[in-house]
């Protein structure tokens, strides 16, 4: 069964940069989508991008276009969310998650603070 | 992109009641790709339901999927005071994923 673990909590001021990562073990990792969601305090959850790890493709939302950055490593099973000029309104659980044929997988979120 | 409505937004229930949550879609969806999810304030969703109306690993058979086309339905038979929580319905299977607002299962 595929496990998603995610890098660490991170604060950041605003203006910053922050880079995330999820590490995929227990399954293959190249022709499944990784996608990325977050979820303000209080709010719902929101898609921000994907990646096909086999073939690079990405897709993103309108809402985080020029922002966001969606890579992977083959080599390391890891895919990663850069998310650039960070304001406040960006602090938020941040979750990778992937797809099998017994339904969505995810990572257990890392916490990003912009202050 | 395919937007889910969940109704009602808040659900105030008794243990051991039933429980009937509903999420439509602005368009048909595969049921193959519908999801729904609990959330516990402060933990990541846990997943219930995959396909409409398999059941994820260790997830108790009080709660069941049901639905096709734009219609799917929660139901959880009889409320335990564990299931308190938020729950999202969700597409996957195609960019963009999208989500429902959630219904908020409350104490009466």
């Amino acid at each position: 069964q595929v496990q998603l673990v995610q890098s660490g909590a991170e604060v950041k001021k605003p203006g910053s940069s922050v880079k995330v990562s999820c590490k995929a073990s227990g399954g293959t990792f190249g022709s499944y989508p990784i996608s990325w969601v977050r979820q303000a305090p209080g709010q719902g959850l929101e898609w921000m991008g994907g990646i096909i790890p086999r073939f690079g493709t990405t897709t993103y939302a309108q809402t985080f276009l020029g922002r966001v950055t969606i890579t992977t490593d083959e080599s390391t099973s890891t895919a990663y969310m850069d998310l650039s000029n960070l304001r406040s309104e960006d602090t938020a659980v941040y979750y990778c998650t992937t797809e099998r044929l017994t339904g969505p997988i995810w990572g257990q979120g890392t916490t990003v603070t912009v202050s | 992109e395919i937007v889910l409505t969940q109704s009602p937004g808040t659900l105030s229930l008794s243990p051991g009641q039933r429980a009937t949550l509903s999420c439509r879609a602005s368009q048909s969806v595969s049921s193959t790709y519908l999801a729904w999810y609990q959330q516990i304030p402060g933990q990541a969703p846990r997943l219930l339901i995959y396909g409409a109306s398999s059941r994820a690993t260790d997830i108790p058979d009080r709660f069941s999927g049901s639905g096709s086309g734009t219609d799917f339905t929660l139901t959880i038979s009889s409320v335990e005071p564990e299931d308190f929580a938020v729950y999202y319905c969700q597409h996957y299977g195609s960019s963009p994923l999208t989500f429902g607002g959630g219904t908020k299962v409350e104490i009466k």
